[in-house]
């Protein structure tokens, strides 16, 4: 049971190139997300998806899109990257606990540097 | 709209200290209330959490208690060690399931 893994690790790009992150989780949850971190901001949400086939914009949409692919897969496109795109990258799935509330599983996260 | 204050951090302790992280919530709603910890170079992991008024919240010796009358739910650990240092995430969940993050504190323990 890996959980939520995410690729690249690491990545570096140039301004105005493009690159999609990955997400799969293998616990069949039906809520995923994408989150940036800066220092000082915590986290904020760029998307998310309730359901296979549905996705919503969250705090900080502009300059992403998403595709949740299936149940397991949702990935992160940034159609043309800029250096304000320079950050750490979380996905994270959730269900409902059963107990009143979602708890959200968090991936290793991947480094983006924009230069 | 809902949201989550924390205390700025760093927090800096010597070992076997008493740790505590400030956290209060606005919320419209009955939220249920999370700690996430981030360790150096990793993502988030639940911490602990509460889902109603009064209840605690434990785990690996930290605790927290949902207080509705002063909309908190502080974190506390009676003896901190140097393997505690990390970043908390005070959060909130209410009515859906999106999780509303405070900005986190970062907590370093020296030896």
């Amino acid at each position: 049971n890996a959980g939520v893994t995410q690729t690249p690790k690491f990545q570096v790009l140039k301004t105005g190139q493009s690159m999609t992150l990955q997400c799969a989780q293998d616990m069949n949850h039906n809520s995923m997300y994408w989150y940036r971190q800066d220092p000082g901001m915590g986290l904020r949400l760029i998307y998310y998806s309730a359901s296979e086939g549905t996705t919503d914009k969250g705090e900080v949409p502009n300059g992403y899109n998403v595709s949740r692919l299936n149940k397991r897969e949702f990935s992160l496109r940034l159609e043309s990257a800029a250096p304000s795109q320079t950050s750490v990258y979380f996905c994270a799935s959730s269900d409902f606990s059963g107990v009143g509330s979602y708890e959200q599983y968090f991936g290793p996260g991947t480094r983006l540097t924009v230069t | 709209g809902d949201s989550v204050t924390q205390m700025e951090g760093p927090v800096t302790l010597s070992e076997e200290a008493f740790l505590t992280i400030n956290c209060t919530y606005t919320a419209t709603g009955y939220p249920s209330l999370f700690w996430y910890v981030q360790y150096p170079g990793e993502g988030l992991q639940l911490l602990l959490k509460a889902t109603k008024a009064d209840d605690k919240g434990s785990n690996k010796g930290f605790e927290a208690t949902y207080r509705k009358e002063t909309t908190s739910f502080h974190l506390e650990k009676g003896s901190v060690q140097v393997s505690d240092s990390a970043v908390y995430f005070c959060a909130l969940s209410d009515r859906d399931d999106k999780i509303i993050f405070g900005k986190g504190t970062r907590l370093h323990i020296l030896p």
